[in-house]
């Protein structure tokens, strides 16, 4: 089954700055790539996907890009912002609608 | 502003006892997932229901069941509950019209610890 491996765990940049998660999967059948970010006692919260016959995607600040031979995608968050600090997740999804998360990465951007 | 609204929100049971999880999902949303997620981890899929039949699963023992329901409501259920089930229990809906139903929207999540 698919396996995603999400780097690094912990990241703290300085508000304004770049930020970037990187992450692996292990299943070339897998086609869609969500990103999750989640806020201390909610939910996950979709903020940007990517299907695997596109190699980027853009959502003002946010960009992912897919990299399919690699099997690598990443996380782009450009001008960050102290409400940008949270957990944010990858994930690709298996057949059957199946999603599988990586371990998270916890964002600080200090002001 | 989530369509997914869970209930409870926190719960306590001690072990061996049985608990039941509610999730509501959006009008529309014919797929619901449910995920459990250990402190400090991501979550992992429980299974999935799909016209108020199962058509996917993790690897969780068959005292994990649900049922999902015509009014696009779901159930969780957990028996002969054990420490290790303490965790956030997340609900997922698929949106059929964005892409299929791979994009799910997820609730808040019902916290459960077992004493």
């Amino acid at each position: 089954g698919e396996n995603v491996e999400q780097h690094p765990s912990t990241l703290s940049v300085q508000e304004g700055d770049s930020a970037v998660i990187k992450c692996t999967y292990s299943d070339s059948a897998s086609n869609y790539f969500p990103w999750y970010k989640q806020e201390l006692g909610k939910g996950p919260q979709l903020i940007i996907d990517i299907r695997s016959n596109v190699g980027e995607k853009k959502d003002q600040r946010i960009a992912v890009t897919l990299n399919k031979t690699a099997k690598h995608f990443s996380l782009h968050i450009t001008e960050t912002q102290p409400e940008d600090s949270a957990v944010y997740f990858c994930a690709g999804m298996e057949y059957g609608n199946k999603l599988v998360f990586g371990a998270g990465t916890i964002l600080r951007v200090k002001s | 502003e989530t369509g997914v609204t869970q209930s409870p929100t926190h719960l306590i049971k001690t072990r061996g006892q049985q608990v039941t999880l509610r999730c509501s999902s959006q009008s529309g949303h014919n797929t619901v997932s449910w995920y459990q997620q250990a402190l400090g981890q991501g979550p992992q899929f429980i299974f999935q229901y799909y016209r108020e039949e199962e058509n996917g699963r993790g690897n969780f023992p068959p005292r994990f069941s649900g049922l999902q329901f015509p009014n696009y409501s779901s159930e969780l259920n957990v028996n002969a509950l054990e420490l290790d089930d303490s965790a956030l229990y997340l609900c997922a809906s698929g949106d059929p019209g964005r892409y299929g139903a791979n994009v799910l929207t997820f609730g808040a999540g019902s916290r459960l610890t077992v004493l």
